[in-house]
């Protein structure tokens, strides 16, 4: 257990509306990471961040934004939602020797109407 | 441009058999592979590794074989147990840099009593 909790677990919500998903550990880890879990997608990175303030941009950012002000919290906001945004996203964060190994939080269901 | 792909999206095999999961990677820049094993309404669970300094690793049932020539990877998991039926991603990432995961579209491995 990674100590990674994601609220909410689920959340519906109408096209155009700000939405903010939030990832939270318990355990210090440095790197953070957000992906999106769609059919015949497998999971694709959106952003991921190495520290406080210092994020990146992933595969698929287009239409989402992040933030990371405390090591133990890491934000996802959709500036206005589609329902093309409708998904499961997934929080993880980076451990092992190496840091290649990544643990992932429960997930949050959005679905966007 | 799927760099990481997991061409059978579905997989059935009898319990007490040999299940073998299979994938293929095109970035030659790669160096380090997961498998990730998921449940239903949960987050992924990281199963097992391996660097490309190594063509096999082994823990318990789970077995990777990597084999960087053909630019292809396979988990082995001995005897398949009822407990096993999952969704079931490689993943793939560059040692070097930020440890960015790519994910290939999942296999539904199914075990059948």
């Amino acid at each position: 257990d990674a100590g990674i909790t994601q609220s909410p677990r689920h959340k519906v919500t109408e096209t155009g509306t700000p939405v903010t998903l939030r990832c939270h550990q318990t355990e210090n880890h440095r790197y953070m990471y957000w992906y999106r879990q769609d059919p015949g997608h497998g999971l694709r990175l959106i952003h991921y961040s190495y520290g406080v303030k210092d994020t990146d941009k992933g595969e698929v950012s287009d239409g989402y934004s992040v933030s990371r002000s405390k090591t133990e919290d890491f934000l996802l906001t959709l500036e206005s939602a589609t329902s093309s945004q409708t998904s499961v996203y997934f929080c993880a964060i980076s451990a092992g020797p190496l840091y290649n190994e990544q643990f992932f939080g429960p997930g949050t269901r959005l679905t966007v109407l | 441009d799927q760099q990481v792909k997991q061409n059978s999206p579905s997989l059935s095999v009898q319990e007490g058999r040999i299940s073998i999961l299979n994938c293929d990677y095109t970035n030659s820049m790669f160096d380090y592979f997961l498998w990730y094993k998921k449940y239903p309404a949960e987050g992924p669970t990281f199963l097992i590794s391996i660097s490309s300094i190594k063509d096999k690793n082994e823990d318990g049932r789970f077995t990777v074989f990597l084999n960087k020539s053909a630019k292809h990877l396979s988990l082995h998991i001995v005897p398949s147990q009822p407990g096993d039926s999952a969704v079931y991603f490689c993943a793939a990432s560059a040692i070097q840099g930020a440890q960015k995961l790519v994910f290939g579209q999942g296999t539904r491995l199914t075990i059948n009593p």
